[in-house]
């Protein structure tokens, strides 16, 4: 079993606000590292997907880095808006490829 | 195209009854993940099908099994439950592990 954490477990932050939250995976057999965000009575959604040391992807305002040699990725949203309220999950595949290890996710409240 | 689906959204049981839950992957996807999420836990992974075979179980006990036919189509089952089992159950599909996975609404079951 594979321990995947993240922090913090729970943000509340302004309308406006950055933030940022992290994800540590183990270092060694990288494989992936996925993020997912999802929203309350819906599904999980994917936002990225991480393979190389020093990727950075981008959405919008959100954007997530990945260093796989200390293992950790780091998730930002700039000017947080109420929509971007959700439990960000990231995931972290075995080495088979084929067994998701999630955290247990950050749940992000953005107050207007 | 049409999204991941899955039959029933909600079910109530009684302990020692057995459930059986349906996911119909994407079309074109052959890799179907199954997950349990209990209040306070992470998505726990159950086992993952790529054409018709089981390529990774997750640490459940027997009383979960699942299948995959031809057509992707998934089901899962429990057998003998127990209220432990009341949980948010979700699947997800992909073209193959470890591509990012696209999740259906869940099935939620409650076990009285």
């Amino acid at each position: 079993i594979l321990n995947v954490e993240q922090s913090p477990q729970s943000l509340h932050v302004q309308e406006g606000d950055s933030t940022n939250f992290t994800c540590s995976f183990p270092s060694s057999n990288f494989y992936a590292l996925h993020w997912y965000r999802w929203e309350t009575a819906k599904s999980p959604e994917a936002l990225f997907v991480m393979t190389l040391n020093g990727d950075e992807k981008k959405k919008g305002r959100i954007s997530a880095t990945l260093n796989t040699k200390e293992g950790y990725s780091y998730l930002y949203i700039k000017g947080s808006q109420p929509e971007d309220s959700a439990t960000y999950l990231c995931a972290f595949p075995s080495n088979t490829g084929n067994q998701f290890y999630f955290g247990t996710g950050t749940s992000l409240t953005v107050i207007p | 195209k049409a999204g991941v689906t899955q039959t029933p959204r909600y079910l109530i049981k009684t302990r020692g009854q057995q459930v059986t839950l349906s996911c119909s992957p994407i079309s074109g996807h052959r890799s179907v993940s199954w997950y349990q999420q209990t209040p306070g836990q992470g998505l726990q992974f159950l086992f993952e099908y790529f054409s018709e075979t089981q390529r990774n179980k997750g640490n459940f006990p027997g009383r979960f099994s699942g299948r995959q036919f031809s057509n992707s189509r998934s089901e899962m089952n429990v057998s003998t439950l127990e209220l432990g089992d009341s949980a948010l159950y979700l699947c997800a599909s992909s073209y193959n592990a470890p591509n990012e996975q696209f999740f259906g609404p869940g099935t939620r079951l409650t076990v009285l």
